[in-house]
């Protein structure tokens, strides 16, 4: 079973940059690919991008293209979203998740979440 | 971009059965058996109740199961319990390689 243990809250500055960091054990990370997923106080998931570590390989959604760089260590399990030119709408929990490579598409394990708040 | 409709609320007393509905917008949600749920309770992370349309996790009780019928898949839980309250999700992997979710719906037991 993979257990994802994310980076903890941040405070962050309107247009600074924001880095969470998500580590797997108990799994195959080369087996996995990692995703991440927001939600905005009271609203609802929204997915981010994801990156396919053994591959190197990332694509993220178009409402955030620019904006979000992921990536991953393979050497400690670990995966990276970075956000930058933030502003107060990022105000949100940040989820890592797990989905396999090969097989279904579903985010078979979750992190704790890490929030970030943008604020002056 | 697909985009998934779910009803914002349902309720039910304990032992009935609810079903939520997830419709898409487009031809994805009937091509592909793409789809999978999410409950979560207040506060927590979300956590896989159903992958791949109906197919269930190890351990998420069979109580939990999913349909699809055209463009819109289901959940359905039966005999609900008290800890069946929270907010559910549907999701959606497109053709395109990225995902989509529903707007969320919540479920209070009566």
């Amino acid at each position: 079973q993979v257990q994802l243990v994310q980076s903890g809250a941040e405070v962050k500055k309107p247009e600074s940059s924001v880095k969470v960091s998500c580590k797997a054990s108990g799994g195959t990370f080369s087996t996995y690919a990692i995703t991440w997923v927001r939600q905005a106080p009271g609203l609802g998931l929204e997915w981010m991008g994801r990156i396919i570590p053994i591959l190197g390989v990332t694509n993220s959604a178009q409402r955030f293209q620019g904006r979000v760089k992921i990536t991953a260590d393979r050497s400690t399990s670990t995966a990276f979203m970075e956000l930058s030119s933030l502003r107060s709408e990022d105000t949100a929990v940040y989820y890592c998740a797990s989905v396999r490579i090969i097989g279904t598409t579903s985010f078979d394990y979750w992190g704790q979440g890490t929030l970030v708040t943008v604020s002056s | 971009q697909s985009a998934l409709t779910q009803p914002p609320s349902v309720s039910a007393s304990p032992g009935q059965s609810v079903t939520i509905s997830c419709t898409g917008t487009s031809s994805d949600v009937i091509s592909y058996n793409r789809v999978s749920w999410y409950q979560q309770p207040p506060g927590t992370a979300p956590k896989l109740i159903i992958y791949d349309v109906s197919d269930r996790p190890s351990g998420v009780p069979d109580r939990f199961s999913g349909s699809k019928s055209d463009n819109t898949a289901s959940l359905t839980i039966s005999g609900l319990q008290a800890e069946d309250e929270g907010d559910y999700y549907c999701s959606l992997y497109t053709s395109s390689s990225t995902w989509v979710f529903g707007g969320g719906t919540k479920l209070t037991v009566l």
